[in-house]
């Protein structure tokens, strides 16, 4: 089954908010909320930053808020700072044997 | 608090085997289920398959099935990911991440905390 699909690369200007998508389907995003979302920094391990669609971990900044409306999952920043420049996957739980999908990865570049 | 502290990296010849391990502290080992995800170089990560750490119940990605074992022992609250059969598409870092529900039947696809990761090498 396809990995869901991000878009390759974003940016965004110091202190503005960006909005990342992410496009399932119905067997997977339209149908569970098992969505979660990870910021990963160059050489290092992924972090999860929300999860089940809008939930925070302990510790992460509010500045990050995810939603979902039908296939797709979002994961909005809010006031973007230098240290959020990083890659973005997301993940969704899947009705498909596969289970586990996770998204192509977005690069995003704070300008 | 939580650590994933995964073994050292290896390199091996295509059709050979390599073992990761994952050794848990800070937490009930028993009460949750760990996944293995893989992300080769340049890549996006890819999930691998899931072992219950109280039951040893798996579930493995189809691709998978029939080269990958996951274990674990409870008693040094380490797991253990197993992959036969190497070739070099096989080069990646290997992870273990926590399931973040505890008790889950199954792995919701989401991970809360992730070893430092393992990188493996498959090189003639």
């Amino acid at each position: 089954q396809s990995a869901l699909t991000q878009p390759a690369s974003m940016s965004g200007s110091l202190g503005e908010s960006i909005t990342i998508s992410c496009t399932g389907s119905s067997n997977d995003v339209g149908r569970y909320d098992f969505v979660s979302w990870y910021q990963q920094h160059p050489g290092k391990a992924p972090q999860l930053i929300i999860y089940e669609v809008t939930k925070r971990p302990s510790g992460v900044s509010h500045r990050f808020s995810g939603s979902k409306s039908g296939n797709t999952a979002s994961l909005t920043i809010s006031g973007l700072q230098v240290v959020d420049e990083a890659s973005y996957y997301c993940t969704s739980y899947t009705i498909v044997k596969t289970l586990v999908l996770f998204g192509g990865g977005t690069n995003l570049t704070v300008l | 608090q939580v650590q994933l502290v995964q073994s050292g990296p290896e390199v091996k010849k295509p059709g050979a085997s390599v073992t990761v391990s994952c050794k848990a502290s800070g937490f009930t080992f028993t009460n949750y289920g760990l996944n293995w995800v893989r992300q080769a170089p340049g890549q996006g990560p890819e999930w691998m398959g899931w072992i219950n750490l109280f039951s040893g119940n798996t579930d493995s990605e189809q691709k998978f099935q029939g080269r990958v074992t996951m274990t674990r022992d409870t008693s040094t609250a380490t797991a253990y990911l197993r992959l036969e059969r190497l070739n070099s598409d096989d080069t990646a870092f290997y992870y273990c991440a926590r399931d973040v529900h505890p008790s889950a039947a199954s792995t919701t696809g989401q991970f809360d905390s992730w070893g430092q990761g393992t990188l493996v090498t498959v090189s003639s």
